[in-house]
C-alpha cells in the first residue's frame, strides 16, 4: 500500500517564477492538506481540499492556490515566487468523507524542498 | 487561536534511558492530537493519534497521554535507542469546522550510544 507520494522531491526556482507541486494521497483517503515548513519551525497549514473544493485556508496570500482532482490527488501552485517561499512543502492525506468516521489520522508525504534564488 | 508549545526544544540522553517529551496547548476544544517523528529533511511519520475522548495511547515503546483540562500531552519513550534520534512534533486538530493541524516547533531528541 503506497503511502502519500509527492513530486518532485527537490526544486530550484528563480524569484518571480511559478511552481506546481503534486501530491497523491494514501490509498482510500479523500482529503488532502498542504503545509509549509520553514527551517527549525513546525509545519504551517496552507489549505485543505475535500470533494475537489478548498474547505479551509490558512494565513497564506492568494499567490498560493491549489486543486484537487476526481481521483483525490492534488496540486499546490505558487505564483510570483519570493525568496521567503523557500521551504519544505508537505502534503497530508486523511479520510474524512464517510459518515461516522472518527479516526482522521493524517499521513504525510516526504515533502518537496523548494529553493527560490 | 490555538498555540502549541513543546518543551524542551532539544534533549540529549544516553541510550537506554526512559524519557518524556512535553506538549502544551491553549485551546482545549480539540478533535484529536497526533505525535509525529521527523528525520532531518524528511516528511513526518505518524506515531500516535489520541482522540479527544481518550486519555492515552500506546504503541510499542511509546505511550502518549492527553489531559485536555490542563492543556497538556506527553510522549513517553521507554528504553531509548540511537535510532530514536529525530525531531518529535505534536499537532492538534481543532474542533467543529476547524480541520487544520496546529503544530508545535518540535523537540530535537538525540540518543547517544
Amino acid at each position: 500500500d503506497a503511502g502519500v507520494t509527492q513530486s518532485p522531491t527537490h526544486l530550484i526556482k528563480t524569484r518571480g517564477q511559478q511552481v506546481t507541486l503534486r501530491c497523491s494521497p494514501k490509498s482510500g483517503h479523500d482529503t488532502v492538506s498542504w503545509y509549509q515548513q520553514a527551517l527549525g519551525q513546525g509545519p504551517q497549514f496552507i489549505f485543505q481540499y475535500y470533494e475537489e473544493e478548498e474547505r479551509q485556508r490558512g494565513n497564506f496570500p492568494d499567490r498560493f492556490s491549489g486543486h484537487q482532482f476526481p481521483n483525490y490527488s492534488s496540486e499546490l501552485n505558487v505564483n510570483a515566487l519570493l525568496l521567503g517561499d523557500s521551504a519544505l512543502y508537505l502534503c497530508a492525506s486523511s479520510l474524512e468523507g464517510r459518515l461516522g468516521i472518527v479516526n482522521t489520522e493524517a499521513f504525510f508525504g516526504q515533502g518537496t524542498r523548494l529553493t527560490v534564488v | 487561536k490555538q498555540e502549541v508549545t513543546q518543551i524542551p526544544a532539544a534533549l540529549s540522553v544516553p541510550e537506554g534511558e526512559n524519557l518524556v517529551l512535553n506538549c502544551s496547548f491553549t485551546d482545549s476544544a480539540i478533535y484529536n492530537l497526533q505525535w509525529f517523528r521527523q528525520d532531518p529533511g524528511k516528511g513526518l511519520t505518524s506515531l500516535l493519534l489520541i482522540q479527544s475522548s481518550q486519555r492515552e495511547q500506546t504503541s510499542g515503546r511509546l505511550n502518549a497521554s492527553l489531559d485536555k483540562s490542563s492543556g497538556r500531552s506527553t510522549l513517553y519513550i521507554a528504553a531509548s535507542q540511537p535510532g530514536d534520534s529525530a525531531t518529535y512534533l505534536c499537532a492538534l486538530r481543532g474542533g467543529g469546522s476547524n480541520y487544520k493541524l496546529t503544530f508545535g516547533k518540535g523537540t530535537l531528541l538525540t540518543v547517544n550510544p
